[in-house]
């Protein structure tokens, strides 16, 4: 069965840093690109971000929104997707999720979500 | 960064009937678009990919349509369990963008 755990999500003051962490497990991890995408209370769905596999060298894409504050970064060997942020803002308070892409056809496409870890920013 | 427009935001529909959501996109995005559904309290799942494609799993009461800039998704006959919020998602360019949601409610 595939899984997506994510976990490290917590309270944290304004300015702070954080790790969020993705488990996975089901499938071979190390053939996927990975997503990160928030959610907002109440609010819609936010792509945060992507880590592209090793025959695309690891590289990174990210929203503007958290360009420069947070970093993705995969463990291969541990099947494992991080996310790093740090300067985090009271905007940053959000459900994170971990998204598997899969490519079909050209088409890469978030097909399995995680539950998701809850991100609050306040002082 | 290319915007997606859903609408409408909301609609009520009794059991048995055809739903149909409409997604914009702010240009030409070919057939780069997905469909999510998410219900209260719960991760998205996702539905379609390609326009039309639908993931592994997902009934087949769903079906998406539509290309360039223009697309929808359709629930032929809406069940209870469809109570939730649709959103679409565009992958043609970075960065990838959702539509603002739709929230379907079971009359």
């Amino acid at each position: 069965e595939v899984q997506l755990v994510e976990s490290g999500g917590s309270l944290v003051q304004p300015g702070g840093s954080l790790r969020l962490s993705c488990a996975v497990s089901g499938f071979t991890f190390s053939d996927h690109y990975m997503d990160w995408v928030r959610q907002a209370p109440g609010k819609g769905l936010e792509w945060v971000g992507r880590s592209r596999n090793k025959g695309n060298s690891y590289t990174t894409e990210y929203a503007a929104s958290v360009r420069g504050r947070f970093t993705i970064s995969r463990d291969d060997s541990n099947d494992s997707l991080d996310l790093q942020m740090i300067s985090v803002q009271t905007g940053d308070t959000a459900v994170y999720y971990c998204a598997r892409v899969t490519a079909t056809r050209a088409h890469y496409h978030m097909d399995v979500w995680g539950k998701g870890t809850t991100v609050t920013v306040s002082s | 960064d290319i915007q997606m427009t859903q609408s409408p935001s909301s609609l009520s529909a009794s059991v048995g009937d055809r739903v149909t959501i409409t997604c914009r996109a702010s240009q030409d995005i070919n057939d780069a678009l997905a469909w999510f559904q998410q219900k209260p309290g719960k991760a998205p799942e996702s539905l379609i990919y390609g326009a039309s494609s639908l993931e592994s799993g997902v009934p087949s009461r769903f079906s998406g349509s539509g290309s360039g800039a223009e697309f929808s998704l359709t629930i032929s006959s809406l069940q209870p369990e469809d109570s939730a919020t649709f959103y679409c998602q565009q992958y043609k360019s970075y960065p990838l963008t959702f539509g603002g949601g739709t929230k379907v409610e079971i009359k």
